[in-house]
C-alpha cells in the first residue's frame, strides 16, 4: 500500500493568514492526489482533485500544486470557515489511501 | 446535483455481517460515476472501503477484501456495502460517496454503525 503523510499534524493560524499544508506520498503517485477538508461531524468535503485542479464550487483561496512524491495544499488567506482538519489522498493505486490529517485551529 | 443517503443499522453485533444501502437521489445509477464506500473510526482518520462502476466492476481495499461486498441495485437506484464477520473494530461512520475512478465529489451524510453485543 501507498503510505501517505502529512506536516504538520495541527497547526494554529489567524484569520487572514496564508497557510500550507504538505502530504507526502512513500512513492511517486504522479498528480493522483486528492484534497478534502473535513467539518466535525460533517463528511468530508472534495476542494482539489489531480493534484492542482480547484473543484467546482470552491474558493479560489484554496490552491493545490506538486507531483511525484510531494504535494501542496496552500490557502491564500484563512477564513473562519476553514479552521477544520484537512486530507490529502492518493488514487494513484488501490487502496486509495489517505492522510492522516492536518487540524487547522484558531491561534 | 446528485444526492446521497445512507441507511442500515447502527447497531451490529460481532461476528455477523453489517449491510447498508447508499440511495442515490437525482442521477441514474446506470448513467456512470463510481460509486464508493469510506469509513471513519471514532476520532480516527479515513479509510477507503472500495468502489464500483455502475456496469459492476468492483475495487475493494485488499485489508477488507475478504469480509466486502459492494453492489449495485439498478432498479432501486441504489447500492450497498456488506461487510461479514464485524467485530468492534469495524465500528466507524461509514460514507457513501460518488464521483470520478480518481475522486470523489459528491458525500452522503454518513452513518454511524457500533460493533456490539
Amino acid at each position: 500500500d501507498i503510505q501517505m503523510t502529512q506536516s504538520p499534524s495541527s497547526l494554529s493560524a489567524s484569520v487572514g493568514d496564508r497557510v500550507t499544508i504538505t502530504c507526502r506520498a512513500s512513492q511517486s503517485i504522479s498528480s493522483y492526489l486528492n484534497w478534502y477538508h473535513q467539518k466535525p461531524g460533517k463528511a468530508p468535503k472534495l476542494l482539489i482533485y489531480a493534484a492542482s485542479s480547484l473543484q467546482t464550487g470552491v474558493p479560489s483561496r484554496f490552491s493545490g500544486s506538486g507531483s511525484g512524491t510531494d504535494f501542496t495544499l496552500t490557502i491564500s488567506s484563512l477564513q473562519v470557515e476553514d479552521f477544520t482538519t484537512y486530507y490529502c489522498q492518493q488514487t494513484y493505486s488501490t487502496p486509495f489511501t489517505f492522510g492522516p490529517g492536518t487540524k487547522v485551529d484558531i491561534k | 446535483q446528485v444526492q446521497l443517503q445512507e441507511s442500515g443499522p447502527g447497531l451490529v453485533k460481532p461476528s455477523e455481517t453489517l449491510s447498508l444501502t447508499c440511495t442515490v437521489s437525482a442521477y441514474s445509477i446506470s448513467s456512470g460515476y463510481y460509486w464508493g464506500w469510506i469509513r471513519q473510526p471514532p476520532g480516527k482518520g479515513l479509510e477507503w472501503i472500495g468502489s464500483i462502476y455502475h456496469s459492476g466492476n468492483t475495487y475493494y481495499n485488499p485489508s477488507l477484501k475478504s469480509r466486502v461486498t459492494i453492489s449495485v441495485d439498478t432498479s432501486k437506484n441504489q447500492f450497498s456495502l456488506k461487510l461479514s464477520s464485524v467485530t468492534a473494530a469495524d465500528t466507524a461512520v461509514y460514507y457513501c460517496a460518488a464521483g470520478k475512478y480518481y475522486y470523489m465529489d459528491v458525500w452522503g451524510e454518513g452513518t454511524t454503525v457500533t460493533v456490539s453485543s
